[in-house]
């Protein structure tokens, strides 16, 4: 199947700085790609849908001036998590859907566990 | 997108074939089933998917019934390995996000 890769692969971060995380299509060109953020114990939430070269989409209750989003390339989309507090932390996925099968599979990455001091 | 219902958990004996239920009684007639599995602390993994028909691939097989209102996870010959969280979603054809739910956990014991 389709490789997506993350970096990194874990990080810690004091209270208020900034943290970016890249998602990145290692065999094909993803046009859209998503993110997904999963808290202990519980399931995945989409937090935004990222398509290349137009603004993302952002689901309900996800601040996205907190959450930036970047997708510059059809291999890379950036997730910058701005003056991250403990809350944030988190196990945050993304995934792309690779357009070449039937257009329906979507790949996941490994995850970027997010721990905020 | 239509709702799926899964058991939270079930155990199964390594070696033996592993059914995963999954009950999508809502699902209309354009919408997939798809199945991945998360591994502790990792991205989830496609497995397989389907529209009405069955179908296999290496890692297992999809059944699902006539009315469409349900389908089971096969997975043939268990392995430690395959202790994980079974999703099962239903999405439409061409639609771009997939909604997880709970998920079943299976756990394979030796």
């Amino acid at each position: 199947g389709a490789v997506v890769s993350q970096h990194p692969s874990w990080v810690i971060c004091k209270s208020g700085t900034s943290v970016k995380i890249e998602c990145r299509s290692l065999d094909f060109q993803a046009t859209t790609m998503f993110w997904y953020r999963q808290f202990p114990k519980q399931s995945l939430m989409l937090m935004a849908t990222s398509n290349e070269g137009s603004k993302a989409t952002y689901e309900q209750g996800v601040e996205k001036d907190k959450f930036l989003i970047n997708h510059a390339s059809l291999t890379l989309s950036t997730l910058t998590v701005t003056s991250a507090h403990p809350e944030d932390s988190s196990f945050y996925i993304c995934s792309a859907r690779d357009p070449r099968g039937l257009g329906v599979e979507q790949y996941f990455g490994p995850g970027t566990r997010l721990t905020v001091t | 997108d239509a709702k799926t219902t899964q058991p939270p958990s079930m155990d199964c004996a390594e070696g033996r074939a592993a059914n995963l239920p999954c009950n999508h009684s809502t699902i209309s007639g354009n919408e997939y089933v798809y199945w991945y599995r998360q591994i502790h602390s990792q991205g989830p993994q496609y497995i397989i998917h389907g529209l009405k028909n069955n179908e296999t691939n290496e890692m297992a097989s999809l059944i699902i019934t006539e009315d469409r209102k349900s389908s089971t996870l096969i997975l043939p010959h268990a392995t430690l390995r395959d202790t994980a969280v079974y999703y099962c979603i239903v999405r439409q054809t061409g639609a771009n996000n997939l909604f997880f739910g709970t998920g079943t956990r299976l756990t394979v014991i030796p």
